[in-house]
């Protein structure tokens, strides 16, 4: 079964505002990942937060990790249309970091 | 720098075919890994390898062969292709061969199987 699990599914807001994008995991971790996807395309890295660590940030993204909750949110700041993308998380396990699992996704949609 | 190359882009199958998805990468990473896509699923990690002469099973192994005898190739074979292989497959690799280095991305396969 999938590690991580996204929240919401969908989510669309106005050009500006402010995105947040949960993820939920059942294991203990080492590491916790954040990608986008372009719609058809390979997914892009964002950020990388390891289990000692409980903020990131990078440009208009912030990363939190919550391991007593086995919880991640990222948040996207001032978003723009080309935000627009589904957003993933992924984790490795504590005792078998070199499987990498994605869960299903967060759909995002920038409205003008 | 090409980055990771999947080969072919799309393919149509019948039932019962057998094919195989060429990964190819140019970066000397040690760690290389294959998922498929199907809507609604996220990614679903099939097999990966933390390096030359080195293969596990992911979550959805069944129907797929992998081997890995150079670092950068990693070509995943299906054997008897069924219809439930529909999908598009993708092709990762990282320098660190752990959950601490970011993966890289090819654009994909899009197999159809008829």
């Amino acid at each position: 079964s999938q590690q991580g699990e996204e929240d919401p599914q969908a989510l669309s807001i106005q050009e500006g505002e402010n995105a947040t994008m949960n993820c939920s995991y059942k294991t203990s971790i080492n590491n916790l990942q954040w990608y986008r996807q372009n719609s058809g395309r390979g997914l892009v890295h964002l950020i990388l937060i390891r289990s000692n660590e409980r903020e990131k940030h990078s440009g208009r993204l912030r990363v939190t990790l919550d391991t007593s909750k086995k919880s991640s949110s990222l948040l996207i700041t001032a978003s723009r249309a080309a935000d627009t993308a589904s957003y993933f998380c992924a984790t490795d396990e504590m005792n078998r970091d070199d499987k990498i699992i994605f869960g299903k996704g967060t759909r995002l949609h920038i409205l003008p | 720098n090409a980055g990771v190359t999947q080969t072919p882009k799309f393919q149509v199958l019948k039932t019962g075919q057998s094919m195989t998805l060429q990964c190819a990468q140019d970066m000397n990473h040690e760690y290389m890994s294959w998922y498929r896509q199907d809507p609604g699923m996220g990614l679903r990690l099939i097999h990966y390898s933390v390096g030359a002469g080195i293969t596990d099973q992911g979550e959805v192994p069944n129907g797929y062969n992998v081997s890995r005898s150079t670092t950068e190739d990693f070509p995943l074979r299906l054997l008897s292709a069924a219809p439930s292989q529909t999908s598009v497959y993708f092709c990762a690799s990282s320098p660190g061969g752990r959950g601490n280095s970011p993966l890289h991305f090819g654009n994909g396969t899009r197999l159809t199987v008829t």
